[in-house]
């Protein structure tokens, strides 16, 4: 079955240290790929997009995410977090109209 | 701003009552999707428009229902709600990109659906 796996529900980390958070699918073709943030009682905010070309993609915020076609996996990263990128982080995964995202991971960050 | 717009922000209603939640998509947008959140389900695809059609179909109850209008704004009706039913309902629209494929969504700040 097609799916979208986050394995970390949680990650903390400290401001400025770096950030990988995990996501992987399960779909036979390549799909279309994305990074969502959302803060408490907001909607979910497009961080960057993977539709093809580069693997490494560049987005908002400083964040960046790379497709790595043999592993199934899009993990999103970002060399210094600062507190504000405290939020709940979901991967999204559409292939041929079907959108799926992930559970979710949340992101603390320490002082 | 995303530019989808929903309506209201907040609802508060009893058990075996009746709601409809609306929503504007961005402008030129002709997919409009809807999706249910709580904490125990996480992010659950409803049902997706397209253009006033029914696209896709997912977790939605037969209790709920949706429609999309010629104007295409979006309404999602609720009825003999339950207290399972409180959630953050969200509603996103997308540009359709050329081959027919779905690009990215775009999220309403979502209505926030408390049942007592």
């Amino acid at each position: 079955a097609q799916s979208v796996t986050q394995p970390d529900i949680h990650i903390t980390v400290s401001e400025g240290a770096s950030l990988e958070l995990r996501c992987n699918y399960s779909y036979g073709a390549t799909p279309y790929l994305f990074w969502y943030v959302q803060s408490p009682g907001q909607g979910l905010q497009l961080l960057l997009k993977y539709f093809s070309g580069d693997t490494l993609v560049q987005g908002i915020k400083g964040f960046e995410a790379e497709f790595k076609r043999s592993q199934s996996s899009f993990n999103l990263r970002k060399p210094s977090v600062h507190w504000s990128d405290a939020a709940e982080y979901f991967c999204a995964v559409n292939n041929n109209n079907d959108m799926r995202f992930g559970a979710g991971t949340r992101l603390t960050v320490k002082p | 701003d995303s530019g989808v717009t929903q309506t209201p922000k907040h609802l508060i209603t009893a058990t075996g009552q009746r709601v409809t939640l609306r929503c504007s998509p961005r402008s030129g947008d002709l997919s409009v999707y809807w999706y249910q959140q709580s904490l125990d389900q996480g992010l659950q695809f409803l049902i997706q428009y397209y253009n006033g059609e029914e696209r896709a179909k997912g977790n939605i109850l037969e209790r709920f229902s949706a429609q999309q209008f010629p104007d295409l704004h979006s309404e999602l009706n609720l009825s003999s709600l339950e207290l399972g039913d409180s959630a953050l309902y969200f509603c996103a629209s997308s540009v359709q990109l050329a081959g027919g494929n779905t690009g990215e969504l775009f999220f309403g700040e979502g209505s926030r659906l408390t049942v007592l």
